[in-house]
């Protein structure tokens, strides 16, 4: 069965450091992955996504992140914090079999310290 | 404007009062499902379907209910809610989950 793990609960950063989130997933065939963000009171919007082909993908918002299969990774990064940037973050993994399921991480909080 | 409508934003009930949570997507998308959304565990999956008339089970589909008698409206069905099932409930739909789905604003529902 396909899972994703986010580690970190809360992180904290200040404006203007960089930033990583980090997404382990386990799923046996080529993983499907995506990052979305959602903040307060608000849906999910898709930052971005990886099927194949490069490893090092560009999103929205100037986040990218890099698929890593040796290390069944996909961790999200962004070289400069925005105080708008704080909100909960989920890595997702979709599947080719129950209507493609996405099966999201726990999520991580993300604290912007000014 | 391309988005999944999902009505009430909103919800307090009673214990076995029989609710709707609609759902409807405007970009001609033949996935949708429903997930929920509680603290600690993430989003998971209540149901979902592929097409018209086309539903199926996710991960947490106790005490709900699903249709798709069109293929803009997916309405999440709770017919005897439980306290248990106080949640943020998303809808989404996609042409194909694995171009990632598009997500409704929730609906917060509490049941007292």
């Amino acid at each position: 069965a396909q899972s994703v793990t986010q580690p970190d609960i809360h992180i904290t950063v200040s404006e203007g450091a960089s930033l990583e989130l980090r997404c382990n997933y386990s799923y046996g065939a080529t993983p499907y992955l995506f990052w979305y963000v959602q903040s307060p009171g608000q849906g999910l919007q898709l930052l971005l996504k990886y099927f194949s082909g490069d490893t090092l993908v560009q999103g929205i918002k100037g986040f990218e992140a890099e698929f890593k299969r040796s290390q069944s990774s996909f961790n999200l990064r962004k070289p400069s914090v925005h105080w708008s940037d704080a909100a909960e973050y989920f890595c997702a993994v979709a599947g080719t079999g129950g209507g493609n399921k996405l099966t999201f991480g726990t999520g991580t909080q993300l604290k912007v310290e000014l | 404007e391309a988005q999944v409508t999902q009505n009430p934003r909103y919800l307090i009930t009673v214990t076995g009062k029989k609710l709707t949570v609609t759902c409807s997507q405007n970009m001609n998308h033949e996935y949708m499902s429903w997930y929920r959304q509680d603290p600690g565990l993430g989003l998971r999956q209540i149901y979902y379907s592929m097409n018209v008339e086309v539903t199926d089970k996710g991960d947490v589909p106790e005490g709900y209910k699903v249709s798709r008698k069109e293929k803009r409206n997916f309405p999440l069905i709770l017919e005897s809610p439980s306290p248990n099932q106080t949640s943020l409930y998303f809808c989404a739909s996609s042409f194909s989950a694995l171009e990632g789905y598009t997500f409704g604003s929730g609906t917060r529902l509490t049941v007292v």
